[in-house]
């Protein structure tokens, strides 16, 4: 099975500055068509999870645009430019490219 | 607006069976692949199984493969799990998500609220 390790685990983050989450993978996440199933959900307390990014780098309708992800192969970064008090959750990354799907630990993203 | 709408969660003995429904709305339903993720506190979140459009695929994590049946009538908007010979850690709350097309997976754009399941004796 394909292994995310995201990190840091726990995210205190000052209102207004950048916040920085990394997903590892164990294995390429590149898939046979040539692209890469890397995806980033946002769970806020109490919700389900949300999907954010998908494709690395696509933002789903609705998202704010301080949101952004980057990354290939097997290393992805989420990066919020600015945090805000919403964003408080907690991020998980996903891979989708080979079975089974697998997601990574979940950052804790608090204000401090 | 999509919605997905789980039920049938509760608490079962080990052993036991429980029966999950996820009722959707707000898109084609036959033409999007749906799955089931579960999670805990202690293991996060955890990919169940996945069903394609049509129902003639399905895919299981090894964790519930053979206990665990996949299943969509595409005539009532609905998803189904069936899980048989429950274990203690397959307590969680399930979630049915939507998928980006017929087949294709490993997307899961929308998700439910979920529905507890307690395996206990």
């Amino acid at each position: 099975d394909v292994v995310l390790t995201q990190s840091p685990l726990s995210l205190p983050v000052t209102l207004g500055q950048p916040a920085s989450i990394s997903c590892r993978s164990s294995q390429s996440l590149v898939y046979s068509d040539g692209i890469t199933y890397l995806t980033w959900f946002q769970q806020r307390p109490g919700q389900s999870p949300r999907r954010l990014i998908y494709k690395v780098s696509n933002r789903d309708s609705g998202v704010p645009d301080r949101f952004s992800g980057s990354g290939s192969g097997t290393y992805f970064t989420l990066k919020i430019s600015r945090v805000e008090a919403e964003d408080v959750g907690v991020y998980y990354c996903m891979q989708g490219t080979r079975w089974p799907l697998t997601f990574g630990q979940g950052t804790r993203l608090e204000i401090k | 607006e999509v919605q997905l709408l789980e039920s049938g969660g509760g608490l079962v003995q080990p052993g036991g069976s429980l029966r999950l429904s996820c009722v959707a709305s707000g898109f084609t339903f036959n033409n999007y692949a749906l799955g089931w993720v579960r999670q805990t506190p202690e293991k996060g979140l955890e990919w169940v199984s996945d069903i394609s459009g049509n129902g003639g695929n399905t895919f299981y994590a090894d964790s519930v493969r053979g206990r665990f049946t996949i299943s969509r009538d595409n005539s009532k908007n609905t998803l189904y799990l069936q899980m048989n010979s429950l274990r203690v850690e397959d307590t969680a709350l399930y979630y049915c998500a939507k998928e980006a097309g017929s087949t294709a997976y490993g997307h899961l754009d929308s998700w439910g609220q979920g529905t507890l399941v307690t395996v206990s004796s």
